[in-house]
């Protein structure tokens, strides 16, 4: 059974810092692995979406990597803005059509 | 135009109630999902329509019924409502025929509250 995990839970930056969100799953047969972003009291928003057989995706100052054989992913996001502040998922797609999603690192950015 | 839409926003009912929530996209996809979200946040996969078959059914309870009167369209009905129960819900679709994205989007969320 697929587990996905978030490192770390919270965390706590000021503006312009360059910060890491760590993403890991069990079970490395994934076809896909998507990045998240929840505002409070909203859905989700899609932020980058990796195939199995991509490395890594980028979208401005948001680079997501992609290590299936360690069952590892990262988002790394440059130049916090205050407007980054938000909760971050992860999740993963296997080969059916099941999603397993990781429990979310909140993060809020500084002023 | 909102592209993944749910109505109620809100959903306050009593214990024993059966209730419904919508769910339509504007996507033209022709996957709809519906996720539960409890109050740790945690985000669990309930059910996967496609062409108005269901694909997955993660262990939920029989009292929840999802129902896809058309491709844009997948309600849920709830029957009996339980404490345990009351959580976010959301809709999302997914295109499995774009291979290149297959990404997912979500409507706003229905909060459900079960008194």
């Amino acid at each position: 059974k697929q587990e996905v995990t978030q490192i770390p839970a919270a965390l706590s930056v000021p503006e312009g810092e360059n910060l890491v969100l760590n993403c890991s799953f069990t079970d490395s047969a994934i076809y896909n692995l998507q990045w998240f972003r929840q505002d409070p009291g909203k859905g989700l928003t899609s932020l980058l979406l990796i195939q199995s057989s991509q490395r890594e995706q980028t979208s401005g100052r948001l680079n997501a990597s992609l290590d299936k054989s360690s069952g590892r992913s990262t988002l790394y996001i440059a130049a916090s803005q205050p407007g980054d502040s938000a909760t971050y998922l992860c999740a993963v797609r296997d080969y059916g059509q099941n999603f397993v999603f990781g429990p979310g690192t909140r993060l809020s950015v500084l002023p | 135009d909102t592209a993944v839409s749910q109505t109620p926003k809100y959903l306050v009912t009593q214990m024993g109630n059966d209730k419904s929530i919508k769910c339509e996209q504007n996507l033209g996809h022709d996957t709809m999902y519906w996720y539960k979200q409890d109050s740790k946040k945690f985000l669990k996969i309930m059910f996967s329509y496609n062409n108005k078959e269901l694909i997955i059914n993660e262990t939920v309870p029989n009292r929840f019924s999802p129902k896809s009167p058309d491709k844009a369209h997948l309600n849920l009905h709830i029957n009996s409502l339980e404490l345990g129960d009351s959580a976010v819900y959301f809709c999302a679709s997914t295109d499995h025929g774009d291979m290149d994205s297959m990404r997912q989007f979500f409507g706003p969320g229905t909060r459900l509250t079960v008194l």
